[in-house]
């Protein structure tokens, strides 16, 4: 099976802020990646697709970069509403796995 | 505008069997590949199974192989899991996910197994 490790698990930060969220891949997916955003109660929005196209309806502030076995989501000025967690998702072989999950927390 | 509404979560005792039902509208179903992930309370995502577009694939986690089954009604907008042999780590909000790249999710079901 294919380990989706991602960091950190948790983060504070600020409105305005920059913030990275990594996963590394146990072997090379190419760009069979998607990111996700949940909230409380909610259930998982897709904001990522193909490792770094961006869903239609999401933000410019999101950006997704990387393949093979190296992935990073970006957030180039933390709003209010993007507090929350966030899971990256490997399509390429299965089963299908998941990040641990990025708590995105007020500082 | 796509929608998935899932249906068929209760408290169920060990051992006892369920079945979820996911309709959808708002694409063509019978074109796509649906998924079924689950969340245990206050933990991560976890993909449980998926079925090929005309219900002659399917895929399964190892924790729910042989005891859960994935199928789907094309005529029906309809996506099912049976699970039969419900352990208490069955306990969930299971979503019914759009596609093959995991475009789109249903708000989810809840299944409680507990004596």
């Amino acid at each position: 099976d294919i380990q989706m490790t991602q960091s950190p698990s948790s983060l504070s930060a600020s409105v305005g802020d920059r913030v990275t969220i990594t996963c590394r891949a146990s072997q090379d997916i190419r760009s069979d990646l998607g990111w996700y955003q949940q909230k409380p109660g909610k259930a998982p929005k897709r904001l990522i697709y193909a490792a770094s196209s961006l869903q239609s309806g999401v933000p410019s502030r999101f950006s997704g970069s990387g393949s093979g076995t190296e992935f990073t989501l970006t957030i180039s000025s933390l709003q209010p509403e993007d507090f929350a967690t966030y899971y990256c998702l490997q399509h390429n072989t299965y089963p299908r796995t998941f990040g641990q999950g990025t708590k995105v927390e007020i500082k | 505008e796509v929608q998935l509404l899932e249906s068929g979560g209760s408290l169920v005792q060990p051992g006892g069997s369920l079945r979820l039902s996911c309709a959808a509208s708002g694409f063509t179903f019978s074109n796509y590949a649906m998924s079924w992930v689950r969340q245990a309370p206050g933990k991560g995502l976890e993909w449980v199974s998926t079925v090929g577009s005309r219900g002659d694939l399917t895929y399964y986690a190892d924790s729910v192989k042989g005891r859960f089954s994935i199928s789907r009604d094309n005529s029906k907008n309809t996506l099912y899991l049976q699970m039969n042999s419900l352990r208490a780590g069955d306990t969930a909000v299971y979503h019914c996910v759009w596609g093959y790249f995991f475009d789109q999710w249903g708000q989810g079901t809840l299944v409680t197994v507990s004596s």
